[in-house]
């Protein structure tokens, strides 16, 4: 397996723009997280589906962020309008349910001017 | 607020040297486990303990966990200068479907 793909790798935006981050989980995973990392709060939970479904959001820092998983290989993660605090690496971790470990993707680099 | 907290915030020790890093959390937990970053890349997982646990090893890793002090430890042993890199431990809580919460993460630079 290619491990958790995560694309673009690098989005430079401007202000108010819409931004959306993909992420392709390993097949057979059916926990997905969505982080962001900053050198100021560390890496944030943002929303984590189990099967597909959003269980919990309430990292989800406003209503300009949204994320969707519409099957077990994809999800999105959502940001309009777009702000200079939003700059981070977002990152998507897939694992199975139960005691196990989580798979990193490589990460998105968002810079938003 | 972050589930788990490591200390200390940095790490710098001679090659061979010993690295024990420690994680501290609040809630009940089924598991810890920690977690290593290289610059610019991925988080990789590095070892998970689980809840009846007290001690795993893994190669150059000993981890421990104390359940009553709601508390970890990382030991690298014979440290190399591949090692520096930042380490976090995650917990996921009792009852909380596979949820796993990270530390702010511990700096470890080991020269050379």
């Amino acid at each position: 397996d290619a491990g958790v793909i995560q694309s673009p790798r690098h989005e430079v935006t401007e202000m108010g723009q819409e931004v959306t981050l993909r992420c392709k989980p390993i097949s057979g995973h059916n926990s997905l997280f969505w982080y962001r990392q900053t050198m100021m709060r560390g890496l944030e939970l943002l929303i984590y589906f189990n099967n597909n479904v959003p269980i919990d959001d309430s990292g989800m820092p406003e209503d300009r962020f949204s994320a969707k998983m519409p099957n077990a290989s994809f999800s999105t993660l959502k940001i309009q309008p777009s702000e200079p605090r939003d700059s981070a690496v977002y990152f998507c971790a897939s694992k199975r349910t139960g005691d196990t470990e989580a798979f990193f993707g490589q990460g998105t680099r968002l810079t938003v001017v | 607020s972050q589930q788990g907290e490591e200390d200390p915030q940095a790490l710098s020790i001679q090659e061979g040297e010993n690295a024990t890093m420690n994680c501290s959390y609040k809630t009940s937990i089924n598991n810890l486990q920690w977690y290593r970053q290289n610059s610019g890349r991925g988080l990789v997982h590095l070892i998970l303990i689980r809840s009846n646990e007290r001690e795993k090893h893994s190669g150059r890793l000993r981890v421990t966990l104390d359940t009553s002090k709601k508390s970890s430890s990382l030991l690298i042993t014979a440290s190399r200068a591949a090692d520096t890199a930042s380490y976090f431990c995650a917990t996921a809580k009792t009852g909380a479907n596979s949820k796993l919460t990270f530390g702010k993460g511990i700096t470890l630079s080991v020269r050379p």
